[in-house]
């Protein structure tokens, strides 16, 4: 199993073009999360999905948009990237089983840099 | 709402030394309590957990218990190694009643060993 993927691994943008990173999971999850990660910030839950067709916002949703058209597959879209939005991008899975999730399964990240 | 406290880093230890990384928590019922490692340059991945009042986790020679009396899951280990230097997040996962189940991180405690 290749457990949590994220594309890109880096990337570097100019203000106000848009990009959309891409998370995969083989684990048959139900829960896929989008944080972001920025130093003394901890980790900060950006959008979040509990199943296929399924989205709803986070701690810090603004500027971002999300999709989840396959139980596998989950996007973050940056419609006019700023540079606010420089910061290290986490993918992560986990599975529901009665009345809580369990732990989370994470991906390796991507760096984005907004010029 | 639920919240997780843990103490400020960075923890500065030479090898050998035992540890204690503090970590609190707020919340209603009886949620999942973990502790998630993150080596430089990568993802966050589990290290122990307890989902349960009076279980120990236990990985790699770290050990947390579950206090519920207290509602704490400080995480210890005898004796530090170079290789532990990480930064360490606590999180809970709440028993919800119903709705999603969002998982809630503390800010992280960095943990520096020297030789």
């Amino acid at each position: 199993n290749a457990g949590v993927t994220q594309t890109p691994k880096f990337r570097v943008l100019k203000t106000g073009q848009s990009m959309t990173l891409l998370c995969a999971q083989d684990m048959n999850h139900e829960y896929m999360y989008w944080y972001r990660q920025d130093p003394g910030m901890g980790l900060r839950l950006i959008h979040y999905s509990v199943g296929e067709g399924t989205t709803a916002k986070g701690e810090v949703p603004d500027g971002y948009n999300v999709s989840r058209l396959k139980k596998q597959n989950f996007l973050l879209g940056l419609e006019s990237a700023a540079p606010s939005q420089t910061s290290v991008y986490f993918c992560a899975s986990s599975y529901a089983l009665g009345r809580r999730t369990h732990e989370q399964y994470f991906g390796p990240g991507t760096r984005l840099t907004v010029t | 709402g639920n919240s997780v406290t843990q103490m400020e880093g960075p923890v500065t230890l030479s090898e050998e030394a035992f540890l204690t990384i503090n970590c609190t928590y707020t919340a209603t019922g009886y949620p999942s309590l973990f502790w998630y490692v993150q080596y430089p340059g990568e993802g966050l991945q589990l290290l122990l957990k307890a989902t349960k009042a009076d279980d120990k986790g236990s990985n790699k020679g770290f050990e947390a218990t579950y206090r519920k009396e207290t509602t704490s899951f400080h995480l210890e280990k005898g004796s530090v190694q170079v290789s532990d230097s990480a930064v360490y997040f606590c999180a809970l996962s709440p028993q919800a009643s119903g709705g999603s189940y969002i998982p809630t991180f503390g800010r992280g405690t960095s943990l520096i060993v020297h030789p």
